[in-house]
Parts: structure tokens; C-alpha cells; sequence
């Protein structure tokens, strides 16, 4: 089974527009962290948010907020206000074990392409 | 901001030739990784590093691939004998990570690796 599914491969928003990210995850580990990176067509990996399993409130850092929902196993983007510079490939990435050593490594989805249109 | 580097940002390389990729971390980082990206698919794990050891690595860095801090600052990737699949885009990261924080991984901006 795939760790991290994002099953939008190409989304379209208007601009100023706020837009949803899908990501579901798959980990029987109670400790683990979930990413958001963006990756402009230039190639560079941004990170962006970050929500840990075991955080009370999701996540928000200025224009991008997690919605996180522990039962369903999904950490979902949203991104208000879009802006034309938000065009780019987003990607979900996990990380397990995190209070139990477990392991650095991000295992990553297939990512979703955002396209922001005036 | 501190960031990752990583040079070169292309490498152009014949079939069964050795590549070396270099990155320099952000400097008060414990952790450096490997990832690579193949044109249109997902980032996979390659290699974590700490301690001056590799701590994990996945099934994609088998005996034709070594890791290596030659100093305090450069963090390398080695393909010994490239085969074409190896063609992808590599990238460093590095994090200050304690096994048991939450901070991010911080990515370079990748290497394009070319066999030809």
C-alpha cells in the first residue's frame, strides 16, 4: 500500500481564490510528522507546513493551512488567496517514528500540479 | 536565510562513468540526506547521514552508490559505474534534527544528473 496518496494530479484555481490539496496517509506508527514541500517549475523543493500527529491544532503559517484529520489519516493544503506564483507542484511527505526514533527519512507522494489562473 | 547548496546544477556523464554530486549543507544541520527524482515521478529516499555514518538507507543505494563528508562543510554523493536509469534529479538535504524533533528537512535546489 502506498504510504502517502495525493489523488489530484492537476488542480485549477482563480486567482485570490483559496484551493485544497488532497493528502491521505497510511502508517500504523503513533508518532509521525507529515510535510508539505513546492516545487516550482525552476526544480527546487520548498518546504512549507509542517503538522505533527500528535499536535493539538493544525497547522498555519501564513497563507497555508493543514487541515489535519487524524481518524481519516489525511493532511489536506489549503492555500488561500492564491497567487500566480502559487503555481507549482506540491507534494506530501511523511515522516514515521518521530518519538521513537524511528528514522529521518521523508517518503514522499506523487505530488499535485497546481496551476493559478487569472 | 542559511540555505543548501548543492553544485553542480547539471552533470552531463557517459554510461559506466563515475559522477560525484556535492552539496554543502546548512551549517549547524546534524543531518544530511540524498534523495533523487526521476522526470515526472515522485522524490525518493536514498540516504540519511549522521555522525559521520550512514543511520538508513533505501533499496535504491545498493554497491554502486557511496556517501561521504570529506570535511566539515561537503557532503557527497558518489555513483561509481552510472547506468542510464541513474539519470534523474538528486537532491541534498539537510536537517537539525534530534531523532525525536519535528523540524523539516531543508532541500537544495537538486543536481540533473544526464547519462548519456
Amino acid at each position: 500500500a502506498q504510504k502517502i496518496t495525493q489523488t489530484q494530479p492537476g488542480m485549477f484555481v482563480q486567482e485570490k481564490e483559496a484551493v485544497t490539496l488532497d493528502c491521505t496517509y497510511d502508517t500504523s506508527d503513533p508518532s509521525y510528522g507529515l510535510f508539505w514541500y513546492k516545487q516550482p517549475s525552476s526544480g527546487e523543493m520548498i518546504f512549507l507546513i509542517y503538522q505533527g500527529s500528535y499536535d493539538q491544532q493544525n497547522a498555519t503559517e501564513g497563507r497555508y493551512s493543514l487541515n489535519f484529520q487524524k481518524a481519516r489519516k489525511s493532511a489536506n493544503l489549503v492555500i488561500s488567496a492564491s497567487q500566480l506564483g502559487d503555481s507549482a507542484m506540491y507534494f506530501c511527505a511523511m515522516r514515521e517514528g518521530i518519538l521513537t526514533g524511528g528514522g529521518n527519512k521523508l517518503t514522499f507522494g506523487t505530488g499535485t500540479q497546481l496551476k493559478v489562473e487569472l | 536565510e542559511p540555505e543548501v547548496t548543492q553544485t553542480p546544477s547539471h552533470q552531463v556523464t557517459q554510461m559506466g562513468q563515475e559522477v560525484i554530486l556535492r552539496c554543502v549543507p546548512i551549517s549547524n544541520h546534524l543531518y544530511f540526506y540524498w534523495y533523487r527524482q526521476i522526470l515526472g515521478q515522485k522524490v525518493e529516499f536514498l540516504v540519511s547521514f549522521y555522525n559521520n555514518e550512514i543511520s538508513e538507507k533505501s533499496e535504491i543505494f545498493d554497491d554502486q552508490f557511496s556517501v561521504e563528508r570529506p570535511d566539515g562543510s561537503n557532503f557527497t554523493l558518489k555513483i561509481r559505474s552510472t547506468k542510464l536509469e541513474d539519470s534523474a534529479m538528486y537532491f541534498c538535504a539537510s536537517s537539525e534534527d534530534h531523532p525525536y524533533s519535528n523540524q523539516p528537512q531543508h532541500f537544495g535546489d537538486g543536481t540533473r544528473l544526464s547519462i548519456l
